[in-house]
């Protein structure tokens, strides 16, 4: 019972370097989702996706692509890291659209000197 | 952006005491969902209360969703230290799911 699978759990990057982040899951969920969890911010929405294919903005989008080229994976590429992007960054998938449970993964814990 | 608020961010209490927590928006929502978060972890789904005025109950907790569908509360009975944790509420719309900044919850023995 994988569920979604985020690799890596801890990274360590300096500023201006890129890296991708990634998220795959294994129950053929149409909806994936990005989110960004900060001190006292609580989860922030940053990338979303509704199908393979098709991807959009949500809340905090700045400084992160996506893609959703297979519907098991959502990977989220930082282009050139600030430490303001320094956060834990969790995935997320659903049956059907945004207001099914989501599944989340455990996160991958992101510093940025 | 449609924006939750949650109340109190932060809560101490002794083992055997009640709560009740809240999640308040001036928005309508189709439905809220209510997560648990324990450290370390990613946030797990407890509830979705969908109709005006819907009460769910799941063992100690016991949910309840606004007449009007814009704010919910959580209530927990006799709490216990495995009750400890960050609790979220989440609800959405145009394929966005927004989520309230959470209760931080202490049960101590």
């Amino acid at each position: 019972n994988a569920g979604v699978t985020q690799t890596p759990k801890f990274q360590v990057l300096k500023t201006g370097q890129s890296m991708t982040l990634q998220c795959a899951q294994d129950m053929n969920h149409e909806y994936m989702s990005w989110y960004r969890q900060d001190p006292g911010m609580g989860l922030r929405l940053i990338h979303y996706s509704v199908g393979a294919g098709i991807t959009d903005q949500g809340e905090v989008p700045n400084g992160y692509n996506v893609s959703r080229s297979t519907t098991e994976d959502f990977p989220l590429r930082l282009l050139s890291a600030a430490p303001s992007q320094t956060s834990v960054y969790f995935c997320a998938s659903s049956y059907g659209q945004y207001n099914q449970p989501q599944h989340f993964g455990d996160g991958t814990r992101l510093s940025i000197l | 952006t449609q924006l939750l608020e949650q109340s109190p961010q932060f809560l101490s209490i002794q083992e055997g005491e009640n709560l009740t927590v809240y999640c308040n928006s001036s928005s309508v929502f189709s439905s809220l969902q209510w997560y648990r978060q324990e450290p370390g972890e990613g946030p797990v789904l407890l509830v979705t209360v969908v109709t005006g005025g819907e009460v769910k109950k799941l063992k100690r907790l016991t949910f309840q969703f606004g007449d009007a569908r814009k704010d919910s509360s959580l209530h927990i009975t006799a709490a216990q230290p495995g009750d400890t944790g960050l609790y979220l509420c989440a609800g959405g719309s145009n394929y966005k799911l927004t989520f309230g900044k959470g209760t931080l919850l202490t049960v101590n023995p």
